[in-house]
């Protein structure tokens, strides 16, 4: 089972903050992802990285930045934390092959338990 | 801009009815579409894929693919109260997936 884990449940910071979160995938999934998640807004997508030191831009990427050193461990940067970033942040991976085959297809995203941050 | 549509509901349902959940898309493009199950404060996981049009069967659910309407649906017989939660249905990209806001069951003993 592919198995997406992240550094921590629950995270309080102070406004001002440099803010790192961690999501580490033992699949060896080439693409990883991360989302925040805000009621009535649903998943929004703020970087995703399709290989070791490669990364894009997604839908909302201001006041973020992000890592990826080694090909399991993707980081999320809040550079100097807001209010407005309080949310549930989300991790995913996934592999660009592998077909069509079985119950899950290509690009079959896999999430992690997810991170719930507050921000003071 | 991809976009997918989906109704936020609630859609309520009685305990072994079926439930009916419905998706629309703008892109043409996409080969592959993905329903994930979501419960409260917890992450979406994947309850199946469908690439062609017509019928996929997976235990008490069905997804149904019409590319040429573009929408997707997926059927849920016997709907259980564990069944209660926020089912979405994201647009495949290259390599991305896009989101909509996700549909809200909720079944009635």
């Amino acid at each position: 089972d592919v198995k997406v884990t992240q550094s921590s449940r629950y995270l309080v910071k102070r406004t001002g903050e440099k803010v790192f979160l961690e999501c580490v995938q033992d699949m060896d999934h080439e693409n990883m992802f991360w989302y925040r998640q805000d009621p009535g807004l649903g998943l929004r997508l703020i970087y995703f990285s399709y290989d070791v030191k490669m990364k894009e831009k997604g839908d909302i990427p201001e006041g973020y930045s992000v890592s990826r050193e080694k090909k399991e461990r993707f980081s999320l940067i809040l550079e100097s934390a807001s209010t407005n970033q309080t949310s549930m942040y989300l991790c995913a991976s996934s592999t660009p092959y592998g077909g069509l085959a079985g119950r899950a297809s290509t690009d079959t995203q896999y999430f992690g338990p997810g991170t719930r941050l507050t921000v003071l | 801009q991809k976009e997918v549509e989906q109704n936020s509901g609630p859609l309520s349902v009685p305990e072994g009815a079926i439930a009916s959940l419905n998706c629309t898309y703008s892109d043409r493009g996409s080969q592959s579409f993905f329903w994930y199950r979501q419960y409260s404060g917890k992450s979406p996981e994947l309850i199946m894929f469908i690439y062609s049009n017509g019928d996929k069967e997976d235990g008490r659910f069905t997804a149904q693919l019409n590319k040429a309407s573009q929408y997707v649906s997926l059927l849920i017989r016997d709907s259980q109260p564990s069944d209660s939660a926020t089912y979405l249905c994201p647009l495949q990209g290259y390599s991305t997936l896009t989101f909509g806001k996700g549909t809200m069951l909720l079944v009635s003993p």
